[in-house]
């Protein structure tokens, strides 16, 4: 089964401070994603990846960056942390449009 | 932009009710359409998928879709659900032509009593 890898399940950050979350997939899928998912609105794009160093901006970009320095690991970085930041952040990835593997979720908290 | 969307933000049904999830999307052309799960507490999973073919699509537990090319349309169903069925749905489109991003619905949370 492919795996998708999310670092951590729960985080709780100050306003301002640099975020790092960290997601890796062990099945050599070139695409990767970035989405938040809050209740009413269901899952948005932030951002996305077709290969190593390669990004795209999704639907709400503002305020996230990432990186994607090696084929299995795809990083969102919030720069300065804010309380609407505070959310569920799933990272998918796939091979073809045949779906998407989803991790577990990292449920962030800026307080 | 397309954009998805899902009629009911909760359903609740007693067990062994019949279920019929509505979802539409706005893209006038070619489009795989899926749906995922999400029960408590756990990741998103893949419910069953449409690429091309019969529009009634089987998925896992008893699921299945029919896309109605005409009306935008992919509503989910199931005959006969359990209490293990509360979970959230999620309809979701891909525009194809070499795209692999996919556009959410906002979801629906389907409560079933015992």
């Amino acid at each position: 089964d492919v795996k998708v890898t999310q670092s951590s399940r729960y985080l709780v950050k100050r306003t301002g401070e640099k975020v790092f979350l960290e997601c890796v997939q062990d099945m050599d899928h070139e695409n990767m994603f970035w989405y938040r998912q809050d209740p009413g609105l269901g899952l948005r794009l932030i951002y996305f990846s077709y290969d190593v160093k390669m990004k795209e901006k999704g639907d709400i970009p503002e305020g996230y960056s990432v990186s994607r320095e090696k084929k299995e690991r795809f990083s969102l970085i919030l720069e300065s942390a804010s309380t609407n930041q505070t959310s569920m952040y799933l990272c998918a990835s796939s091979r073809t449009m045949k779906g998407y593997t989803f991790g577990s979720g990292t449920r962030l908290t800026v307080v | 932009a397309q954009s998805v969307s899902q009629h009911n933000h909760h359903v609740i049904l007693s067990e062994a009710a019949s279920l019929e999830l509505g979802c539409n999307y706005s893209y006038g052309g070619t489009v795989n359409l899926f749906w995922y799960v999400q029960y408590p507490g756990q990741h998103l999973q893949l419910l069953l998928k449409y690429f091309s073919g019969d529009p009634l699509v089987k998925g896992i537990k008893g699921f299945e879709a029919e896309f109605i090319k005409s009306k935008f349309s992919f509503n989910l169903r199931k005959p006969s659900v359990q209490w293990s069925d509360t979970a959230e749905y999620f309809c979701a489109v891909n525009p194809g032509a070499g795209s692999y991003q996919l556009t959410f619905g906002k979801g629906t949370k389907l409560s079933v009593i015992p």
